[in-house]
């Protein structure tokens, strides 16, 4: 079974609209979790880190459900710039190695 | 600050051949990481230095990854032989003290044919 479960997408959004991903993990231990943005043939950025009691930054909401071992990440008002694949990523306990999702591709169309 | 630096961009080689992958990390950063991305796969975890010493190298897929990091600056991962099955994108990543500090270089793409 994978660390870290995402629908690959891919999502295909108009401008302005609000879209929403969620990650699945399995290590009930995970300590952090953090959302990274990745684009074409470039290198991970990390876009936010998740808390449990939730977080916003701007257009960009994170919440993580400890029981449910869920991640999510909404974008409100999508902008073309928001195209990208977002990746969810993990770090387990006592380890500074980090666990990837398979990334969820959006598309943000004029 | 300059980012972290990788060298090279992309890399060509025929099966059986050697590659070096060179990785710069931010300055004063003592920790260090490889990973590595296989078409259609996620981003999975090589290993990790702190300084100059291998602190989990437990993601290295076999004995044919060779990490160094000599002095604790940059740092190389060797692939010899290659396999086709060795063709992704390695990426390297540093860090000062906290994990989520990360930062990540822009990659060396392997094709090996």
């Amino acid at each position: 079974r994978k660390e870290v479960e995402q629908d690959p997408g891919p999502f295909n959004v108009p401008e302005g609209a609000t879209v929403a991903f969620n990650c699945t993990y399995s290590n009930s231990a995970s300590q952090s979790f953090f959302w990274y943005r990745q684009d074409c043939r470039k290198e991970p950025k990390l876009l936010m880190s998740v808390y449990s009691s939730g977080n916003e930054d701007g257009r960009f909401t994170a919440q993580l459900n400890r029981a449910s071992q869920y991640i999510s990440l909404l974008i409100r008002d999508s902008k073309l710039s928001d195209s990208a694949t977002y990746l969810c990523v993990v770090r387990g306990t006592g380890a500074n190695n980090l666990f990837f999702g398979t990334g969820t591709r959006l598309t943000v169309i004029p | 600050e300059a980012g972290v630096t990788q060298f090279p961009s992309h890399s060509v080689i025929e099966k059986g051949q050697t590659v070096t992958l060179r990785c710069d990390p931010i300055s004063g950063h003592d920790n260090l990481y490889w990973y590595r991305r296989v078409m259609g796969k996620e981003i999975k975890f090589l290993l990790h230095f702190v300084k100059e010493s291998k602190q989990d190298e437990s993601g290295m897929p076999n004995n044919r990854f060779l990490a160094e990091r000599t002095g604790g600056t940059y740092s190389t991962l060797k692939v010899q032989p290659a396999e086709l099955e060795d063709s992704g994108v390695y990426f390297c990543a540093s860090s000062q003290n906290q994990p989520y500090g990360y930062t990540f270089g822009s990659g060396t793409r392997l094709t090996v044919v």
